[in-house]
């Protein structure tokens, strides 16, 4: 059980374009979905937490206007990433969580690229 | 906010041999969880661990909370276990957020 996926698991844009990802929890009812970004050789850092039927809350540095969160139901959140530029080059990884003691299951991540 | 710090940053091992692997973290949590991530990125849950000890096959965790450290431990090391592993933790205030550690990479050698 507690199976999250993502879609698509590679892209490749150019500069300019908007790309969106989905985060599905297959199995479970997600009352909280997480958005994290993690560059080659680092840690993750997490951008956004969504609570379905509500605005996401943002870290600190995090820009809005430019990661857009959608949690529309208790299994599916979508980040899309708008006017991408290179910078915006990273692995996108979503969890997600519905259990009583708030444990995270992580998806299998999205590569992203931007020419 | 709350500091997670893993050590040793790197960790390179013969096939067969223990290790242990160690989170500092600088508050009290509510959750902890140690993950591993395979080549590939995906993270794969390994504990959650918030205090006490668990074991899973060749893998154990312990937790002491009142000191701010876990623990986890590999024995018998195969090459499939090589890859990153992570600790993070969720320091409270109600929103669930895990911070997470800097990781400890792995590498055996068969």
């Amino acid at each position: 059980g507690a199976v999250v996926s993502q879609h698509p698991s590679w892209v490749i844009c150019k500069s300019g374009t908007s790309v969106k990802i989905e985060c599905r929890s297959l199995d479970f009812q997600a009352t909280t979905m997480f958005w994290y970004r993690q560059f080659p050789k680092q840690s993750l850092m997490l951008m956004a937490t969504s609570n379905e039927g509500s605005k996401a809350t943002y870290e600190q540095g995090v820009e809005k206007d430019k990661f857009l969160i959608n949690h529309a139901s208790l299994t599916l959140s979508t980040l899309t990433v708008t006017s991408a530029h290179p910078e915006d080059s990273s692995f996108y990884i979503c969890s997600a969580s519905g259990s009583v003691h708030n444990e995270q299951f992580f998806g299998p991540g999205t590569r992203l690229t931007v020419l | 906010g709350i500091q997670v710090e893993q050590s040793p940053p790197d960790l390179i091992l013969q096939e067969g041999a223990n290790s242990t692997l160690r989170c500092n973290f600088s508050d009290s949590v509510n959750n902890l969880q140690w993950f591993h991530q395979n080549p590939w990125g995906q993270l794969i849950n390994l504990f959650y661990i918030p205090s006490g000890t668990k074991q899973n096959g060749r893998l154990s965790a312990t937790t002491v909370a009142t000191e701010r450290y876990s623990l986890l431990y590999i024995s018998s090391s195969q090459t499939t276990d090589s890859g990153v592993y992570f600790c993070a933790v969720d320091g409270g205030g109600g929103n669930e957020k895990l911070t997470f550690g800097t990781g400890t990479r792995l590498t055996i050698i068969p």
